[in-house]
């Protein structure tokens, strides 16, 4: 498999539950990016990760959020006590650092998330 | 900070047809890179069309082609001979110079492709 997996592609929680994704990059990429899509508007970023460290945090990353990137390789995003406004698509994209400029990013197909 | 721009929420084109996206954008910065990216309703985005802002001319690839107006922050897609399976959500996205590599997202065009 050469792509960006995500899992799950949907998942339906109840307000104030806790919700964990996970995104495995194609393997020789070294960055991962998590971003929020709302419907209707285009992705915004969230975070993102050079190998295991998380180098940038958007301001859209609340204290509820929180990405990891254990041995630099696959990522989880997990979001604590989730509200309706969290209601969003998930999408996770990964990059080699080198050619980042020239070949953009390949995106997974995302997790949608619904907080009812 | 850098914004970008797209004012047609939806656009329409008959088969085999041409069709123009619109995308602004604003930034100080004078390097950087203009992407458009397709979004079917599979929903996974794929890389239609690069440009750097270096470069005066047009990125082309197939039949999508790019009018580029670093004067007027402007990054317009065209696409010629329209196919059923150009039917998508298109975003323009901007990413600056610096090593972060995050992109900015247009709030996208929903393409229809008419048979």
């Amino acid at each position: 498999d050469t792509g960006v997996s995500q899992n799950p592609r949907h998942k339906i929680t109840k307000r104030g539950q806790n919700v964990t994704f996970r995104c495995d990059p194609i393997s020789e990429h070294n960055r991962l990016y998590w971003y929020r899509q709302t419907l209707g508007q285009g992705p915004e970023f969230l975070t993102y990760f050079q190998n295991e460290a998380q180098l940038e945090k958007s301001r859209l990353l609340s204290d509820r959020f929180s990405a990891e990137r254990p041995k630099g390789s696959f990522s989880t995003l997990e979001i604590q006590r989730t509200e309706q406004g969290d209601s969003a698509m998930y999408l996770c994209a990964s990059s080699p650092r080198r050619l980042l400029a020239n070949y953009g990013y390949t995106f997974g197909s995302g997790t949608r998330l619904t907080v009812v | 900070a850098q914004t970008v721009t797209q004012s047609q929420p939806e656009m329409s084109v008959q088969e085999a047809e041409t069709v123009t996206l619109s995308c602004t954008y604003d930034t100080s910065e004078s390097d950087y890179y203009l992407f458009w990216y397709k979004q079917p309703p599979s929903r996974q985005m794929i890389l239609v069309i690069r440009q750097e802002a270096y470069k005066q001319q047009n990125a082309t690839e197939n039949r999508f082609s790019v009018n580029f107006q670093k004067a007027a922050k402007s990054f317009s897609l065209k696409i010629s001979d329209s196919q059923l399976g150009d039917a998508a959500m298109y975003f323009c996205a901007y990413r600056g110079s610096g090593n972060t590599g995050k992109l900015i997202f247009g709030q996208g065009t929903t393409l229809q492709v008419k048979p």
